[in-house]
């Protein structure tokens, strides 16, 4: 496996459920990054992991949302008690070390209805 | 406020023409990304770079960190590269332009 993998690639759920959103990052590369496109809109920033870090949680835009990164490796974006507003393509991307070229999955979209 | 500025947000070119974006920001940064998304939705990463310039194929980015202004040129443009352009400057923040739609007509 050459890239970045996300899964599921498509997600309906009903407003208040909670979503779990899987992010397999390249083998080896140490920084991960989840990144939200509503529609029509530019990519917005969400949570940014780095090695064994803590994350740099500035970007996600309440506290229902999480996040975690497991063995440094595999990444979960949790949303919890979804809103319409949070229909969007949760893009995933990972680099070899922080500021180098990212490289994105092809994403999930969600839908909350 | 907005923090980045692309330039144009729209462009149409006919195939085989000098194209250049633009790309100003008002943060200080440590490097610039220009990402590339096609009409499926997938991303590219094009350049990374923090000064000077980089170039690959036909595609060519140069950055100036003290005018805080960075450009995209695609030269001998061609349909394929028709896509939407995005400039993230690489601060203590993450940043993002709203892109530019380039459109290349055969």
């Amino acid at each position: 496996g050459a890239g970045v993998s996300q899964s599921p690639s498509n997600k309906v759920t009903e407003k208040g459920k909670d979503v779990e959103l899987r992010c397999d990052p390249i083998s080896g590369h140490t920084a991960l990054y989840w990144y939200r496109q509503s529609l029509g809109q530019g990519l917005e920033f969400l949570i940014y992991f780095q090695g064994n870090s803590a994350p740099d949680k500035s970007g996600l835009p309440s506290d229902r949302f999480s996040a975690e990164r497991t063995g440094g490796s595999v990444s979960t974006l949790t949303i919890q008690r979804t809103q319409q507003e949070d229909s969007a393509v949760y893009l995933c991307a990972s680099s070899f070390v922080s500021w180098d070229t990212q490289y994105f999955g092809p994403g999930t979209r969600l839908t909350v209805l | 406020k907005n923090e980045v500025e692309q330039s144009p947000q729209n462009l149409t070119a006919q195939e085989g023409e000098f194209i250049t974006i633009n790309c100003s920001y008002s943060v200080g940064i440590s490097a610039l990304h220009w990402l590339q998304q096609h009409p499926g939705g997938g991303i590219v990463s094009l350049f990374m770079l923090s000064s000077g310039k980089k170039k690959h194929g036909r595609l060519i980015a140069t950055i100036n960190i003290q005018e805080k202004h960075s450009s995209l040129h695609i030269t001998a443009s061609h349909p394929r590269d028709s896509a939407v352009y995005i400039c993230a400057p690489l601060g203590n923040q993450f940043y993002f332009g709203t892109g530019t739609s380039l459109t290349v007509i055969p």
